[in-house]
C-alpha cells in the first residue's frame, strides 16, 4: 500500500525559511514523479511544485518560483520542499502526492496526482 | 488557461438517494493523444484529497462502484448512486489535459 508521510510544518515569521519532508513507502519511489500541493484554510487546492522520478526535472507554480526548491533523495525514498522568503499567503496545509501516468497528459506528467499524504501545516505569521 | 466550473457549489442530499455534480471546462479537454484527462477528487472533512475517477470514467483503486463518472468534451458529471454518510465532503474536478486546473469544489452534505 502506498504511504506518504509529510513532516516539517511549523509557525514561521514572514521572510523565514522552512523545509518540508515527505517519506514514501509502498512503491518504487524513483519510478514516479512527485508533487507538492497546498490548501489554505477553507480554500481550494493549489499545485505548488513537481519533480521527475530521477530528480533531474523540476517544475514550479509562478507563485513560488524563485523562493521554493523541490528535491528528492531516492536512496531515502524522501521528497523535500525547501521554502525561503515565506509570506503570509504561503500559509496552508502542504500535501505531497505521488503521480501516476494516465492521470494527466504525458507532457504534464508531474500534475497527475493519484495518492496524497495527510499533509503538514505551515503558518507564516509574526 | 482552462477554467473549470462546478455546479452546484453545495448539494444537500438524503442518505440512500443519488447525487450528481457537474463540471464544465472553458475549452475541450480532449488531448491530441485522444484521451480526456478529467479526474474527480473527494476530500472528506479534515482529510487529504483522494482520487476517485480519472480519464472521465475510470474508478481508481478501492473506489466503491456507487461512484461513476461520465461526459465528454467540455461537460462532465460525477454521480453517486446511493449516498452514504461517509460520502460527506468536498468534491473537485481536475483537468490535466492542458497544464492543471481544479474546479472550485462542491460540498456534499446530508439533509
Amino acid at each position: 500500500e502506498v504511504h506518504l508521510l509529510e513532516s516539517g510544518g511549523n509557525l514561521v515569521q514572514p521572510g523565514g525559511s522552512l523545509r518540508l519532508s515527505c517519506a514514501a513507502s509502498g512503491f518504487t519511489f524513483n519510478n514516479y514523479a512527485m508533487t507538492w500541493v497546498r490548501q489554505a484554510s477553507g480554500k481550494g487546492l493549489e499545485w505548488v511544485s513537481g519533480i521527475s522520478g530521477s530528480g533531474r526535472s523540476t517544475f514550479y507554480a509562478d507563485s513560488v518560483k524563485g523562493r521554493f526548491t523541490i528535491s528528492r533523495d531516492n536512496s531515502k525514498n524522501t521528497l523535500y520542499l525547501q521554502m525561503n522568503s515565506l509570506r503570509a499567503e504561503d500559509t496552508a496545509v502542504y500535501y505531497c502526492a505521488k503521480t501516476n501516468p494516465g492521470i494527466a497528459a504525458v507532457e504534464y506528467y508531474y500534475y497527475g496526482m493519484d495518492v496524497w499524504g495527510q499533509g503538514t501545516t505551515v503558518t507564516v505569521s509574526s | 488557461d482552462i477554467v473549470m466550473t462546478q455546479t452546484p457549489l453545495s448539494s444537500p442530499v438524503t442518505l440512500g438517494q443519488p447525487a450528481s455534480i457537474s463540471c464544465r471546462s472553458s475549452q475541450s479537454l480532449v488531448h491530441s493523444d485522444g484521451n480526456t484527462y478529467l479526474s474527480w477528487l473527494q476530500q472528506r472533512p479534515g482529510q487529504p484529497p483522494r482520487l476517485l475517477i480519472y480519464k472521465i470514467s475510470n474508478r481508481f483503486s478501492g473506489v466503491p462502484d456507487r461512484f461513476s463518472g461520465s461526459g465528454a468534451g467540455t461537460d462532465f458529471t460525477l454521480k453517486i448512486s446511493r449516498v452514504e454518510a461517509e460520502d460527506v465532503g468536498v468534491y473537485y474536478c481536475m483537468q490535466g489535459t492542458q497544464f492543471l486546473t481544479f474546479g472550485q469544489g462542491t460540498k456534499v452534505e446530508i439533509k
